[in-house]
């Protein structure tokens, strides 16, 4: 059972528009929500990551929007980039196991000039 | 450069023989982790460490796997007998602090079994 799901699986974005990557997750225990960029032949680097008191967390370009009801998450960044081509994984962890982080299996992100 | 580092980065094996894969981690952190990658998907949990003490292995992790963290310093992936599927990237990560902290990843370990 997949606990983390992300769509879409692959998304094209002009450069200056705006990206939205979806999450959605079956553990109601989990309560730390990160989103990690992946460049090619690179480890996953944390971007920015909320928790479930809060419903939105902006950081520069990138904003988590966080449905605590629906159990969904979703990243936006503005003003898309051609750097910002990568792949994108949400996850998420935590609750009373202390469940480490679970990937979802990530959106590949191109920005066309 | 005190990032996590992992070694060798790239390992070509035949079918049968054992590996062993190095990961040193950001020095001041308590945690590491070790996760598979296969091309395509996300990272995939197999274990965890806090200081020297394994805390918890992944139900998917087969017994030819064993990960060690002597110390509480660096720490070392075993893989007996490998099978193709073993064939993925390996990506160790260390953290300071619980399951609620940023994970700092290397860079990897690609395993190709022939």
């Amino acid at each position: 059972q997949q606990q983390v799901k992300q769509s879409p699986q692959s998304l094209i974005v002009q450069k200056g528009g705006i990206s939205i990557i979806n999450c959605a997750y079956e553990n109601t225990a989990f309560d730390y929500f990160p989103w990690y960029q992946q460049f090619p032949g690179k480890g996953p680097a944390l971007l920015i990551a909320i928790r479930p008191d809060v419903s939105e967390k902006k950081e520069g370009r990138f904003t988590i929007s966080f449905n605590k009801s629906a159990k969904q998450f979703s990243l936006h960044i503005m003003d898309s980039q051609p750097g910002d081509s990568a792949t994108y994984f949400c996850a998420a962890s935590g609750g009373l196991g202390n469940t480490p982080l679970v990937f979802g299996k990530g959106t590949r992100l191109s920005v066309i000039a | 450069d005190t990032g996590v580092s992992q070694n060798p980065r790239h390992k070509i094996t035949k079918r049968g023989q054992n590996v062993t894969f190095r990961c040193d981690p950001i020095s001041e952190h308590n945690r590491l982790y070790w996760y598979r990658q296969t091309l395509g998907q996300g990272p995939e949990f197999l274990t965890y460490f806090q200081n020297e003490a394994q805390l918890e292995k992944s139900r998917l992790l087969s017994d030819r796997f064993s990960a060690e963290r002597p110390k509480g310093s660096f720490s070392t992936l075993e893989i007996q007998r490998t099978e193709q599927g073993d064939s993925a990237m390996y990506l160790c990560a260390s953290s300071f602090g619980g399951v609620r902290s940023p994970l700092h990843f290397g860079n990897g370990t690609r395993l190709t079994v022939t």
